[in-house]
């Protein structure tokens, strides 16, 4: 059974930073690129960025409302997607959420949802 | 603002048919193939269609997607209160080179 939990989430000052987990199981997660989205308080879906396999040269792309502060790395080793944040501000407050893709060709539609970490940007 | 617009509300009574739309333009609905998802309340989203028209398994038949040029539609026939939800289409967007999501339609059960 596929698996993803996030972690990390939490009450952070603006201009801080903070890491979130995306810890994976029930598939080969080398294998996979992997996204990170948002949805901030009653508002809709965000996608945050996505990192390829190592296949594909394990790359980064971004949206452009978290580009340069925002950093997705894997630990293939270990399952874990990770989502660096840095550069905190308040409309980045929103529950935080990492995704598989259907598969490993089907790569922007997402079948596979982890339960959500919530982040609170707030002085 | 989101880049695919969707209507914010729909209703329907129970074993009536619904249908929400979906908005794009040419580097994304119009290039890419179109994802709906169904979010319940406090949950992840699920995904619901991919490939405009294709349903992952454990997904009923009452559910259906398709796309014409630069929009596309989610339908729902025999509505159950279970189906009330957001509904949230997406697509590839080639300028953007990321997925982009409609708003969400928040569909009732009436």
């Amino acid at each position: 059974e596929v698996q993803l939990v996030e972690s990390g989430g939490g009450l952070v000052q603006p201009g801080r930073s903070l890491r979130l987990s995306c810890a994976a199981s029930g598939f080969s997660f080398g294998d996979y690129a992997m996204n990170w989205f948002r949805q901030a308080p009653g508002k809709g879906l965000e996608w945050v960025g996505f990192i390829r396999s190592k296949a594909y040269g394990g790359t980064t792309e971004y949206a452009a409302s978290v580009k340069g502060r925002f950093t997705i790395s894997r630990d293939d080793y270990r399952r874990i997607a990770y989502l660096q944040m840095s550069g905190l501000r308040t409309e980045d407050t929103a529950v935080y959420f990492c995704g598989r893709p259907y598969s490993t060709t089907l790569f922007h539609a997402f079948r596979f949802w982890g339960q959500g970490t919530l982040v609170t940007v707030s002085s | 603002q989101s880049v695919l617009t969707q209507p914010p509300s729909a209703s329907g009574t129970p074993g009536q048919r619904v249908t929400i739309s979906c908005s794009g333009s040419s580097s994304n609905i119009g290039s890419n193939t179109v994802n709906w998802y169904q979010q319940l309340p406090g949950t992840a989203p699920k995904l619901l269609i991919y490939s405009n028209d294709q349903r992952p398994s454990g997904v009923p038949d009452r559910f259906s997607g398709s796309k014409s040029g630069t929009s596309a539609s989610l339908a729902i026939s025999g509505l159950q209160s279970e189906d009330e939800a957001d509904y949230y289409c997406a697509a590839w967007d080639d300028s953007l080179n990321g997925p982009v999501f409609g708003g969400g339609t928040k569909l009732t059960v009436l």
